[in-house]
């Protein structure tokens, strides 16, 4: 099984704060990992896919890089309507596609 | 707009059958451009992938839970199905159907349905 371990588990910035997460690979995925965010009571959201690639619809305040094991999206502008738990998941494998343990990302 | 919207029991007792239904507007589970799958999030923790199909093409499965699932298409009702077998209280989540790409470059999830809760109690 690929593990994926996100950090940090919980975040707190302020407004207008350029706010990173991390994923990693417990081995190489390439580049086939996406990010999601899922707000409160709502299902998730697909933000980027294929490690860079922003999904149509998406603020280009996120971004995503990274290839092989380690992999980061970032929000350049903290808004409040951010606030959200994000998600990784690679699919590397597709016999057994797996997702990080999720950051969850509040406004200080 | 493709829509996913999840149907079924929010209750189910130990060791009976889970089943849900996934009944799909705006596409066609007949199509062989895209995956069609569950994936479950128990009370307050992360997200676990449960299977996808992808119509007269390929069924992948968890293999934690390989041996307890089915997943199918109907593409007579447009719609697709999880069947879970001999369900237990660990298997109290929160279940969303889901549409991905399929190809070789597919594998992410573009299309979400809203979740229904299923509690085994």
């Amino acid at each position: 099984d690929i593990q994926m371990t996100q950090s940090p588990s919980t975040l707190f910035a302020s407004v207008g704060d350029r706010v990173t997460i991390t994923c990693r690979a417990s081995q190489s995925i390439s580049g086939w990992l996406a990010w999601y965010q899922q707000m409160p009571g709502k299902a998730p959201k697909l933000l980027i896919y294929q490690g860079s690639k922003l999904e149509s619809g998406v603020p280009p305040r996120f971004s995503g890089s990274g290839s092989g094991t380690e992999f980061t999206l970032t929000i350049s502008s903290l808004r409040p309507q951010d606030v959200a738990v994000y998600y990784c998941q690679q699919y590397n494998s597709y016999s057994l596609l797996t997702f990080g343990g999720g950051t969850k990302v509040e406004i200080k | 707009q493709l829509q996913l919207q999840e149907s079924g029991p929010g209750l189910e007792e130990p060791s009976e059958t889970l089943s849900l239904t996934c009944s799909v507007s705006g596409g066609s589970v007949g199509s062989k451009s895209y995956y069609w799958g569950w994936i479950r999030q128990s009370p307050g923790k992360g997200l676990q992938w449960i299977g996808t199909v992808c119509y007269g093409e390929s069924t992948n499965y968890n293999p934690s839970l390989k041996t307890r699932v089915t997943i199918s298409v109907d593409t007579s009702q447009n719609q697709f199905s999880l069947d879970l077998r001999s369900v237990t209280a660990a298997d109290t989540a929160i279940y969303y159907c889901v549409r991905g790409e399929s190809g070789d470059s597919g594998g992410y999830f573009n299309y979400w349905g809203q979740g229904t809760l299923v509690t085994v109690s």
